[in-house]
């Protein structure tokens, strides 16, 4: 069946960069678009960008100059880059299939 | 970008009572390829969002009948009839034809 899976750092420290991997099964990422969401504590979502099935890549003008998005496609994996992480990075990180199904979210801390 | 105003921020149900939640779009969802792509998702507590509507008004599978979407343009509704205990969460509306793709700021169901 469709699954995705985050995995990374629960930790970062302020100015550093963040790494997550979305590892995905039941489909293939050749015919799907995956997105990043994330959600700060106690807080609503926020769309941070997509990647197409064809490779291309969209994001959120907010975090355009700091977040990177790739996928290989072999390994069944998105990767999210994104750097200069500050506190306001906090939150619960999400890779979702578009439109429908979502991974269990990683919670990321940035603190020193 | 696109704001996405959800009312009302909150709603007290009565089991098997009926609830509505609006989202308005500060400009219209159609998208340029005709489609509108306005989603609807619930977050029930502790959990990752799951898609209960795609495109204003087509359920997703395994949603029951009890959850509809309707609306066009700039104005969409979510209805949920004969509410259950499994109903209670955060709703959320998402836009996904302007770039960056916004989330409404959420509308929590709780039971009376």
């Amino acid at each position: 069946q469709v699954q995705l899976k985050e995995s990374g750092p629960g930790l970062v420290q302020p100015s550093q960069t963040l790494s997550l991997t979305c590892t995905v099964a039941g489909f293939s990422l050749t015919s799907y678009n995956v997105h990043w969401v994330r959600q700060p504590p106690g807080k609503g979502l926020e769309w941070m960008g997509v990647i197409w099935n064809t490779g291309g890549t969209r994001y959120n003008s907010a975090l355009k100059s700091r977040l990177s998005i790739s996928k290989d496609t072999s390994k069944s994996q998105v990767f999210l880059k994104m750097n200069s992480l500050q506190t306001e990075d906090t939150a619960t990180y999400y890779c979702a299939r578009d439109p429908d199904y979502w991974g269990q979210g990683v919670m990321v801390t940035v603190s020193s | 970008d696109v704001v996405l105003t959800q009312t009302p921020v909150s709603l007290l149900i009565s089991l098997g009572g009926q609830a509505s939640i609006s989202c308005r779009s500060s400009q219209s969802l159609v998208h340029s390829n005709g489609n509108t792509y306005l989603h609807w998702y619930l977050q029930k507590p502790g959990q990752s969002p799951q898609l209960l509507i795609y495109q204003v008004s087509n359920r997703f599978s395994g949603i029951p009948d009890r959850f509809s979407g309707s609306g066009s343009g700039t104005d969409f509704t979510l209805k949920i009839s004969r509410v259950e205990p499994e109903d209670l969460g955060v709703y959320y509306c998402l836009q996904r034809t302007h770039n960056p793709y916004t989330f409404g700021a959420g509308t929590k169901l709780e039971l009376k």
